[in-house]
């Protein structure tokens, strides 16, 4: 069974703090990528990354960055936290060659910037 | 880059009934759609999804329709029942490392 887990389900951070929010696959997925959720927009992705120190920018990247530095743990780093970044961060994997390109999510990050 | 619209945001029905939630996509070179389903509270998981070579596939009591030529796809849940409430998502994606554009939600609740 895919097991995606995020390291945090629930922060409140201040405003200017810097945030990480951590995930850890265990299927030795090549693909990882942050989405975040919002109500009436669905999930829009953040960044991915198809390999080790590899990321690409999703369609909503300024404000985050991430770093993966091995292949089961993809980070999202909010630089400066603002309480526009209050959200449902999901992450998520699955296997570049996967013939539907299926992914897994984790159970979701909500964090709150006050 | 892609985009996908889903409808309706919200869809209430009567258990029993049949539900039906439709999305459009605008890039031609996708291929691959699938649907996720997310309870309160919980992570989104897939359902069903469908490859651009097939144009309907079925599971139980859901079934997703696909009509490349008018770029749109459909799921549809038949005798439905309370557990199917939930958020319904949509997705899209083309062979690149497999990123997946999502629709914006449909809540569906099914009442007893």
């Amino acid at each position: 069974d895919v097991k995606v887990t995020q390291s945090s389900r629930y922060l409140v951070k201040r405003t200017g703090e810097k945030v990480f929010l951590e995930c850890v696959q265990d299927m030795d997925h090549e693909n990882m990528f942050w989405y975040r959720q919002d109500p009436g927009l669905g999930l829009r992705l953040i960044y991915f990354s198809y390999d080790v120190k590899m990321k690409e920018k999703g369609d909503i990247p300024e404000g985050y960055s991430v770093s993966r530095e091995k292949k089961e743990r993809f980070s999202l780093i909010l630089e400066s936290a603002s309480t526009n970044q209050t959200s449902m961060y999901l992450c998520a994997s699955g296997r570049l060659d996967s013939p539907g390109n299926t992914i897994y999510f984790g159970e979701g990050s909500w964090l709150t910037v006050v | 880059g892609e985009n996908v619209e889903q409808h309706p945001s919200t869809l209430s029905v009567q258990e029993g009934d049949s539900a039906v939630i439709k999305c459009t996509y605008s890039d031609s070179a996708s291929n691959y759609f699938p649907w996720y389903k997310q309870e309160l509270g919980k992570r989104p998981q897939l359902i069903i999804d469908i490859r651009s070579n097939v144009g309907e596939k079925k599971d139980q009591r859901i079934a997703v329709t696909l009509n490349k030529t008018a770029k749109h796809f459909s799921l549809h849940i038949t005798e439905t029942q309370p557990e199917d409430s939930a958020v319904y998502f949509c997705a899209a994606s083309k062979k690149s490392y497999g990123k997946l554009t999502f629709g914006q939600g449909t809540i569906l609740t099914v009442h007893p």
